[in-house]
């Protein structure tokens, strides 16, 4: 796609597993941000992570950046059933005076008690 | 804190018809989006709007479609006359700042529509 690809598209993992997801884009963005969605419900924003920083870290989560490649990473540790869910990488690209996040097709990631 | 308000929450109804989505979004903040998701194309943009005023309708399907903030709290998305393509989920986000560069969008939980 022109925004780029999410992957893998669905991941299955033990609880207790980590799980690592990715995003790549092509154009270069502002920042990036991962969201996370539960069935049913709306999206949660969950980290956002700016052009100049390569990585940040929130409780269990530990997103990555790296421009030269224009990808991301998001990698939860010591995964629990509870964060079975869709997760979505959104790029952020400046135009003039105002912005457009632009969200992928998302991961899907189960995770198994 | 109350978050982003959607109704209905669901929506079925016939082609032809007219359907109508409402949104309050956060108070507070000023920029207010609507997207729709489906399996096949997944999260898309259709309209955003600074300060009440729509700043990018390029998403917006085709001329069935309208969207309207009258107020800082309110927001509407038409859908006249309604084809069973339109069935997805809609959902509205908003976010603190008119430029959302370093702003979480906070979404509500979407009202799935069914056109049959």
């Amino acid at each position: 796609s022109q925004q780029g690809e999410e992957d893998p598209q669905a991941l299955s993992i033990q609880e207790g597993e980590n799980a690592t997801m990715n995003c790549s884009y092509k154009t270069s963005i502002n920042n990036l941000q991962w969201y996370r969605q539960n069935s049913g419900r709306g999206l949660v924003h969950l980290i956002l992570i700016r052009s100049n920083e390569r990585e940040k870290h929130s409780g269990r989560l530990r997103v990555t950046l790296d421009t030269s490649k224009k990808s991301s990473s998001l990698l939860i540790t010591a995964s629990r059933a509870a964060d079975t869910a869709s997760y979505f990488c959104a790029r952020i690209y400046y135009t003039g005076a105002n912005s457009k996040l632009t969200f992928g097709k998302g991961i899907t990631l189960s995770v198994r008690p | 804190d109350a978050g982003v308000i959607q109704s209905p929450r669901h929506e079925v109804t016939e082609m032809g018809q007219e359907v109508t989505l409402r949104c309050k979004p956060i108070s507070g903040h000023n920029s207010l989006f609507w997207y729709r998701q489906t399996m096949m194309r997944g999260l898309e943009l259709l309209i955003y709007f600074n300060n009440n005023v729509p700043i990018d309708d390029s998403g917006m399907p085709e001329d069935r479609f309208s969207a309207k903030m009258p107020n800082a709290s309110f927001s509407t998305l038409k859908i006249q006359p309604s084809e069973p393509r339109d069935s997805a989920v809609y959902f509205c986000a908003s976010s603190l700042s008119p430029t959302a560069i370093n702003q979480p969008q906070h979404f509500g939980d979407g009202t799935r529509l069914s056109i049959l």
